[in-house]
């Protein structure tokens, strides 16, 4: 199995201002996913990290709201840019592993 | 701790019960299925899994059943202890290229000692 940290665990951020979550995996993973859950809600793709290219967002998510790199095999970043309190939740990235899927312990974002 | 669980239909048990948290999935052509656990402050937990090719798996103290008849698949889990209150997703795989998940809405596990 792979263990994934996230960095920070959790922030307060104001509004307008962007925040970046790092996420370390000990191992290779294949695949890595950013995924956010609101308070009290089921969790949602946002986009698969793709390694040296572009990340493949979801539907209702975009590149300029949420860049994402993945400079290599066990590390990405999401960056949750121009903020708004409705972007107050917790984001959780993931590596896949053969079928197996590994979350991060998620970052829990609050903007005020 | 966190607000995980916090809107989501909940099934209380008294410990020692056996649980059975039931989820409907969407798209007939998903071909791999998974329990999550979540905790309070934590990221999903794998359980356990079953391809569409089956219809039950087991585990240690948990079963999964899949009936495609109806898309519903149900996490059954024996003799609950309170180490297992938490909130389960389902989840499924729509895309095989990607291997992306589709999580279901969630249930709150309870575990009354």
């Amino acid at each position: 199995s792979a263990v994934i940290s996230q960095k920070p665990s959790r922030d307060i951020c104001q509004r307008g201002t962007s925040l970046t979550i790092q996420c370390q995996v000990d191992s290779q993973v294949t695949m890595m996913f950013w995924y956010r859950q609101q308070p009290g809600q089921s969790l949602t793709l946002i986009a698969t990290a793709n390694q040296g290219s572009e990340a493949t967002y979801e539907s209702g998510f975009v590149i300029d709201k949420f860049p994402i790199s993945r400079p290599n095999l066990t590390f990405s970043t999401l960056t949750v840019s121009n903020m708004s309190p409705e972007d107050s939740s917790i984001y959780l990235c993931s590596g896949q592993t053969h079928n197996e899927q590994f979350f991060g312990p998620g970052t829990r974002l609050t903007v005020l | 701790g966190e607000n995980v669980g916090l809107h989501l239909p909940t099934l209380s048990v008294q410990e020692g019960d056996n649980s059975i948290i039931n989820c409907a999935y969407s798209n007939s052509a998903s071909d791999y299925f998974i329990w999550y656990k979540q905790e309070s402050g934590k990221g999903p937990q794998f359980i356990i899994d079953i391809r569409s090719n089956m219809d039950k798996r087991q585990g240690q103290r948990v079963t999964v059943l899949l009936n495609k008849t109806v898309k519903h698949l149900s996490l059954q889990i024996a003799a609950t202890q309170p180490g297992d209150s938490a909130v389960y997703f389902c989840a499924e795989i729509l895309d095989t290229g990607r291997r992306a998940l589709t999580f279901g809405s969630g249930t709150r596990l309870q575990v009354q000692p």
